[in-house]
């Protein structure tokens, strides 16, 4: 069955324009996670839906980030204003329900570029 | 202490090598782990879970020390394929917390 997908794959923007990048879960996943992962380093948390409500979104480094998600389905990361400090690899999960001890499966990732 | 620290390594081996990596956590509420494999410019794809005590998955074993808060991996007869980086991730309520991983290479 199809996997989680991500687009557009690759993104590369000029500072201080807007980024929107987009993820669709594996049919039937309640729950979407986004992660950020910078060039040599770990995964970043940066928010999830359950459903299309957002309980958790400690991880969003600052307000010119944004999410969301329509019909229990699509996600949408914006990012407003874009820095080069955004430049990263922006990888969405989702997984069958909430809670932690779900497997996460993970999207190929949108490697965002910003000169 | 971080909340997930790991050696990033990178652990350079021969085939046929066992190799062992550590990941030391800060949570002591956690109940279960994972260890996630992440190749070269792609996406993590879980490995293994750890419960309780430990996890044996053909070559692969991971062991829990809840006292000690560490959890391990080990590698035995490692395969050229196995070269990847491999993330310890820890629960944390609803989210996953990554360990920046560590990088192994397995050489001919």
């Amino acid at each position: 069955g199809a996997g989680v997908s991500q687009s557009p794959s690759n993104k590369v923007t000029e500072k201080g324009k807007d980024v929107e990048l987009r993820c669709d879960p594996i049919s039937g996943h309640t729950a979407l996670y986004w992660y950020r992962q910078r060039l040599g380093q770990g995964l970043e948390f940066l928010i999830y839906f359950q459903g299309n409500s957002a309980p958790d979104k400690s991880g969003l480094p600052s307000d010119r980030f944004s999410a969301e998600r329509t019909g229990e389905s699509v996600s949408t990361l914006t990012i407003q204003r874009t820095q080069q400090e955004d430049s990263a690899v922006y990888l969405c999960a989702s997984s069958l329900d909430r809670g932690a001890y779900n497997e996460q499966f993970f999207g190929p990732g949108t490697r965002l570029t910003v000169l | 202490r971080k909340e997930v620290e790991q050696d990033p390594g990178p652990f350079n081996v021969p085939e046929g090598a066992t190799v062992a990596f550590n990941c030391t956590y800060s949570n002591s509420a956690s109940q279960s782990f994972f260890w996630y494999r992440q190749d070269c410019r792609k996406e993590p794809k879980l490995l293994m879970s750890v419960y309780s005590s430990g996890n044996e998955d053909g070559r692969f074993t991971a062991q829990l020390n809840r006292a000690s808060q560490y959890i391990s991996l080990l590698i035995r007869d490692s395969k050229l394929s196995d070269s990847a980086t491999y993330l310890c991730v820890v629960p944390d309520a609803d989210k996953l917390i990554f360990g920046t991983g560590t990088r192994l290479q397995v050489f001919p």
